[in-house]
């Protein structure tokens, strides 16, 4: 299986600061077929399902605003929010889907300093 | 509109067994590999089990290979789990989740509200 770590497990970022949360793999996610990292990005708030964010590590999904960005390939990557705002108030997971099992990270919590 | 709506959750004793239901709605649920994953109270995402659009083709984690068992109505456009011999450690909220097809990138793009499963005697 593949192991999803993420760092930090908290984090407490001022209104209009930059907030980054990273994400490694246990084994590359990259398909080398179509160059794409099958990696995704979901945000749960409270009481609430998660919503994808970003996939293949970096294309932001239809919606999502753009301060939210991805990075990296292979096995690291880098979720951005670039001004937080206080509606990003929530857990962040990083998911691989490559291959089954499709594992999450352990998520990140995101709060206001 | 995309729906998915999942029902079925409750408490259950240890041992016992639960289906759960998940009503798609607002797209053609035939063309879609459906999944489920769970949440434990205070706890991460995990994936629990995939079915193919057609039905034909599925996987699971390995906690519950062997006692749980994805399936799919496509006429119904309706994700079943059918879940046996359940244990403490199945408690959690049960999603739904609908994955995009490959060209448009494969993330979970729609879920449900998910459906409280409590495994407790």
């Amino acid at each position: 299986d593949i192991v999803m770590t993420q760092s930090p497990d908290s984090l407490a970022v001022s209104l209009g600061e930059r907030a980054t949360i990273n994400c490694k793999s246990s084994q590359s996610v990259l398909y080398s077929s179509n160059n794409k990292n099958y990696l995704a990005w979901y945000q749960q708030k409270p009481g609430q399902p998660p919503n994808l964010l970003i996939y293949w590590a970096s294309t932001r999904e239809s919606g999502v605003p753009d301060r939210f960005s991805g990075s990296g390939s292979g096995t690291d990557f880098t979720l951005t929010i670039s001004s937080l705002q206080a509606e990003d108030v929530a857990v962040y997971y990083c998911q691989q889907y490559y291959s089954t099992p499709y594992t999450f990270g352990q998520g990140t919590k995101l709060a206001i300093k | 509109e995309v729906q998915l709506v999942e029902s079925g959750g409750g408490l259950v004793q240890p041992g016992g067994s639960l289906r759960l239901s998940c009503a798609a709605s607002g797209f053609t649920f035939s063309t879609y590999w459906m999944h489920w994953v769970r949440q434990a109270p205070g706890e991460g995402l995990v994936w629990v089990s995939r079915i193919s659009s057609d039905g034909s083709s599925t996987t699971y984690a390995d906690s519950v290979k062997g006692r749980f068992t994805i399936s799919r109505d496509n006429a119904k456009s309706t994700l079943y789990l059918q879940m046996n011999s359940l244990r403490a450690e199945d408690t959690a909220v049960y999603y739904c989740a609908r994955r995009t097809i490959a060209a448009a990138g494969g993330g979970f793009d729609y879920w449900g509200q998910g459906t409280l499963v409590t495994v407790s005697s």
